[in-house]
């Protein structure tokens, strides 16, 4: 596709309930990141792939979040029983490559855990 | 563990001044240096990337100068217009601890 798209655009969950949160990276890139946005901060890493290989997992919160991209191509981001503090929007993104490739982000999911 | 802070967190001028925004960061072994555009309710636009050889790079009315050794890089925008308001977020991958962002620069350009 033209750009990274994410869907959701806005989730509103009960507290407790189980979300998945899907991106669809620019057709050919390798990287795809998960990021973590709370309002008025800085996006926060949650966990990258390289192709269908999950490389960095260490920003995942907790274990009730768990991604996965099976084909190498678009990504799920699920949160088991989700919690208020989990409201955010989650950023998805990918490039050419880690180390050297520009970095384009899709328009996010908001979600809202009441 | 890398951090990186951006000053100001917010700044308002009138349209058409020339003005600057820094970002800084603590472990100067990096990759690249990415500068982003954030307008409310929205994703991350990138604006300039700039590579750890490099000293600078230019897109239209904005510049980014890359400083590694010092562990900065400014963010230069000339002549802003309004539609220039938005946050400006600067972003460094290095190493293992990936892409670091900073919170941001909350930019009011006032007509």
């Amino acid at each position: 596709g033209a750009g990274v798209s994410q869907s959701p655009r806005y989730k509103v969950a009960k507290r407790g309930q189980d979300v998945a949160l899907r991106c669809d990276p620019i057709s050919g890139h390798v990287s795809l990141f998960w990021y973590q946005q709370a309002l008025g901060q800085g996006p926060e890493f949650l966990t990258y792939f390289q192709n269908e290989a999950q490389l960095d997992k260490s920003g995942l919160p907790s274990d009730r979040f768990f991604a996965e991209r099976p084909e190498g191509s678009v990504s799920t981001l699920k949160i088991q029983r989700t919690q208020q503090e989990d409201s955010a929007v989650y950023l998805c993104a990918s490039s050419l490559s880690r180390s050297s490739g520009e970095l384009f982000f899709g328009e996010g999911s908001r979600l809202t855990v009441l | 563990k890398q951090e990186v802070t951006q000053i100001p967190a917010a700044l308002s001028v009138p349209e058409g001044e020339n003005l600057v925004l820094n970002c800084s960061f603590t472990d100067s072994a990096i990759y690249n240096l990415q500068w982003f555009r954030q307008d409310p309710g929205k994703g991350l636009t990138s604006l300039l990337l700039i590579q750890s050889s490099q000293r600078e790079q230019t897109s239209g009315r904005l510049n980014a100068s890359l400083d590694k050794s010092s562990g900065r890089s400014t963010l230069y925008i000339a002549a802003s217009q309004p539609g220039d308001s938005a946050t400006y977020l600067c972003a460094v991958v290095g190493g293992a601890d990936g892409l670091t962002f900073g919170k941001g620069t909350h930019l009011i350009i006032q007509p």
